[in-house]
């Protein structure tokens, strides 16, 4: 089983809609929980940050962690055609040294 | 300009033949990471540099890969003797060397084909 298992999609979605990304895990040592944005051609992109579990809203972004269940998720509301793209959970544990693991991405496609 | 910045973006070489890539972190980052990314795949991690010394050289396929970091700043990958399998984009980002683990900037990546 992989540390970190995301499905590659891909989604396609009507413009405006509620988009649900999500991510499961196997280490229960991972803390630290990201969710980073990436075009075609181009380097991913920090999007969201969170610790631990609970939610974290910005803007038309929330991101969930569930350590319970070993789940994130990531939300957005009202898509827009901008925003396809592929996108990585990744994540940490808490050690200085611990390395982040990202998932396979998920290809999310908008359609206007 | 202040980004990350990585060379060559595209790199095509013969099967056997040796390869440097090299990363330009962002000034002030000391921990810097080499990912390597396959079509439709996410970034896989290869290396991690705290400063010059490597903390976690764990996802290194195999001896052919080796990554240098002399001076703290800039990171040189060296591939040896080159297989069709190692073709990918390999990814280079750096992030402030404060825990917990912080915002990784990634530069456009070196687009390596083997033939």
């Amino acid at each position: 089983q992989k540390e970190v298992e995301q499905d590659p999609g891909p989604l396609s979605v009507p413009e405006g809609a509620i988009v649900s990304l999500n991510c499961t895990y196997s280490n229960s040592a991972f803390q630290y929980f990201m969710w980073y944005r990436q075009y075609s051609r181009k380097g991913p992109e920090l999007l969201m940050y969170t610790y631990s579990s609970g939610n974290k809203e910005d803007g038309r972004f929330t991101a969930q962690v569930d350590k319970s269940s070993k789940y994130i998720s990531l939300f957005i509301r009202d898509s827009q055609p901008s925003d396809s793209a592929t996108y990585l959970c990744a994540m940490s544990a808490r050690n200085r040294d611990d390395k982040i693991i990202f998932g396979k991405g998920t290809r999310l496609h908008i359609l206007p | 300009g202040a980004g990350v910045s990585q060379t060559p973006s595209n790199k095509v070489t013969e099967k056997g033949k040796y390869v440097e890539l090299r990363c330009d972190p962002i000034s002030g980052h000391t921990a810097l990471y080499w990912y390597r990314q396959s079509l439709g795949q996410g970034p896989e991690f290869l290396i991690y540099f705290q400063g010059t010394g490597a903390a976690d050289d764990s996802g290194l396929p195999n001896d052919r890969f080796f990554a240098v970091r002399p001076e703290g700043s800039v990171s040189t990958l060296k591939i040896q003797r080159t297989e069709r399998g190692d073709s990918a984009v390999y990814l280079c980002a750096s992030s402030w060397d404060v825990p917990p683990p912080g915002e990784l900037f990634f530069g456009e990546g070196s687009r390596l084909t083997v033939l």
